[in-house]
C-alpha cells in the first residue's frame, strides 16, 4: 500500500467547490505530518501551492488565491485541498507531499481535476 | 529573482550514464538544499534525493541507491545529478528544486522554485 493514496481524476463544474484528498497509509500517523500541496499544469513545473499542519501552522504559497486552502481529516487520516468557486484554469494535476523517514520525501500519485 | 535553469534535452543508450545541471541565480546558492524530482510520461512525481550544496552531503532515496549521484560546483552555482546504467524506464522529465527552508534552521519545507525539466530519453 502507498504511503500517500490520492483518487486519480476527479470532476467539478465551474464555481463549485472542489474536494480533493491525500490519504496516509494506515498506521501512519496524520497529526505528525506537514501535507505539502503542488499543482501542475501539462509541460510545466509544479507550482506549490500551500502546507497545512495546523490551523494554527499553515502557509499559503506566494501568489496563490485564498480559494485554495488546506485542512485535515482525522476521521479518514487525510490531507484535504479544497479549491472553491472553481475556475477553468483550476484544471490541472494536483500532488500531496510529505517529509517521510529518514528525511526523505514521498509524493502521492496525484489527482487529475477536470472542471467542466 | 529567484531562478534555476537545467540543461538540455539527452538521449541516451540503455547502459550509459546521464548528467543533469541545474545552475542556480538570485540567491546564496549554499544557502538552501536541492532536490532532483522525475516524472515519467503520464506519471507522478517521483523524489530522487537531496544534497546540501553548503557540504555536499546528500541524501537519496531507496529506490536510486548505487545508481545516482547528486553533486555541486559552487564556483558556479550550480548543482549536478547523474544517474547511471540507463533503463528504458528512466525516460523521464527531471527536475531540480530548491528547498524553501534555509539550510540555516534545520529543517525540510516545500519546493520552490522548480527547474523548467530536462528531459532525458533512454532508447536503443
Amino acid at each position: 500500500q502507498p504511503v500517500l493514496t490520492q483518487p486519480t481524476s476527479l470532476s467539478a463544474s465551474p464555481g463549485a467547490s472542489a474536494r480533493l484528498t491525500c490519504t496516509l497509509r494506515s498506521g501512519i500517523n496524520l497529526g505528525s505530518y506537514r501535507i505539502f500541496w503542488y499543482q501542475q499544469k501539462p509541460e510545466s513545473p509544479p507550482r506549490y501551492l500551500l502546507s497545512y499542519y495546523s490551523d494554527s501552522s499553515k502557509h499559503q504559497g506566494s501568489g496563490v488565491p485564498s480559494r485554495f486552502s488546506g485542512s485535515k481529516d482525522a476521521s479518514s487520516n487525510a490531507g484535504i485541498l479544497v479549491i472553491s468557486g472553481l475556475q477553468s484554469e483550476d484544471e490541472a494535476d494536483y500532488y500531496c507531499m510529505i517529509w517521510h523517514s529518514s528525511a526523505s520525501v514521498v509524493f502521492g500519485g496525484g489527482t487529475k481535476l477536470t472542471v467542466l | 529573482q529567484v531562478q534555476l535553469v537545467q540543461s538540455g534535452a539527452e538521449v541516451k543508450k540503455p547502459g550509459a550514464s546521464v548528467k543533469v545541471s541545474c545552475k542556480a541565480s538570485g540567491y546564496t546558492f549554499t544557502g538552501y538544499y536541492m532536490h532532483w524530482v522525475r516524472q515519467a510520461p503520464g506519471q507522478g512525481l517521483e523524489w530522487m534525493g537531496w544534497i546540501n550544496p553548503n557540504s555536499g552531503g546528500t541524501n537519496y532515496a531507496q529506490k536510486f541507491q548505487g545508481r545516482v549521484t547528486m553533486t555541486r560546483d559552487t564556483s558556479i552555482s550550480t548543482a549536478y545529478m547523474e544517474l547511471s546504467r540507463l533503463r528504458s524506464d528512466d525516460t523521464a522529465v527531471y527536475y531540480c528544486a530548491r528547498d524553501s527552508a534555509s539550510i540555516a534552521v534545520a529543517e525540510f519545507n516545500w519546493f520552490d522554485p522548480w527547474g523548467q525539466g530536462t528531459l532525458v530519453t533512454v532508447s536503443s
